[in-house]
């Protein structure tokens, strides 16, 4: 079945480069997402792209996706402590009727 | 800008009861979903519905039901709430273009005792 796996923990000190990775399993999915949960909140979409892009930047955002690997990135460049929270990736499922497939979600820490 | 909101922020329920979640949204969207998230979990779909009066199975619906009678309102209902219920609760609802994502409410923290 589908499946997204992201590692649950990632530490970084503020003003490096963040770095979380992904994959996923459906080789169908058409979009990919990126979301944001801060403490005690919902989720936020941060940013997506669509299958057949290799690259999307977004201010400090940048998205890589390897389609042959089936590989996910999200870069977060300049790190913010305002940046730690916990990210979701997630794929679109053509065939559950738009479904979502989340990851466990990657757990950003910024330390000063 | 858009909107989902959910009805409590934090809720403490006794074991045993009847619990109801609402959900609402205004953004004329047709798909809605409740999800579950538990540490370490991730987050875990319950029910979703396509449609008015129409809901769908998800990967966790057992202890629960679901309401739909107007497109903006998706309620999960708790039937007999039990202390393995205590969970944080998402509801989302995802949009069509352009790019079928969801968007979320705040969440309910649910605490049964």
């Amino acid at each position: 079945g589908e499946d997204v796996e992201q590692s649950l923990f990632l530490s970084v000190r503020e003003g490096d480069s963040s770095v979380i990775n992904c994959t996923y399993t459906d080789s169908s999915s058409t979009y990919l997402y990126w979301y944001k949960q801060e403490p005690g909140a919902g989720l936020q979409l941060l940013t997506y792209i669509f299958s057949n892009m290799d690259m999307k930047q977004d201010q400090r955002l940048t998205v890589l996706l390897n389609k042959k690997d089936k590989h996910l990135s999200l870069r977060i460049a300049d790190t913010q402590t305002g940046d730690s929270a916990i990210y979701f990736c997630a794929e679109s499922i053509n065939n559950q009727g738009g479904k979502l497939i989340f990851g466990q979600g990657t757990e950003l820490s910024v330390k000063p | 800008d858009v909107k989902v909101t959910q009805s409590s922020r934090y809720l403490v329920k006794r074991t045993g009861e009847k619990v109801f979640l609402e959900c609402v949204q205004d953004m004329d969207h047709e798909n809605m979903f409740w999800y579950r998230q538990d540490p370490g979990l991730g987050l875990r779909l319950i029910y979703f519905s396509y449609d008015v009066k129409m809901k769908e199975k998800g990967d966790i619906p057992e202890g629960y039901s679901v309401s739909r009678e107007k497109k903006e309102r998706f309620s999960l209902i708790l039937e007999s709430a039990s202390t393995n219920q205590t969970s944080m609760y998402l509801c989302a609802s995802q949009q069509q273009e352009p790019n079928y994502g969801y968007t979320f409410g705040s969440g309910t923290r649910l605490t049964v005792v």
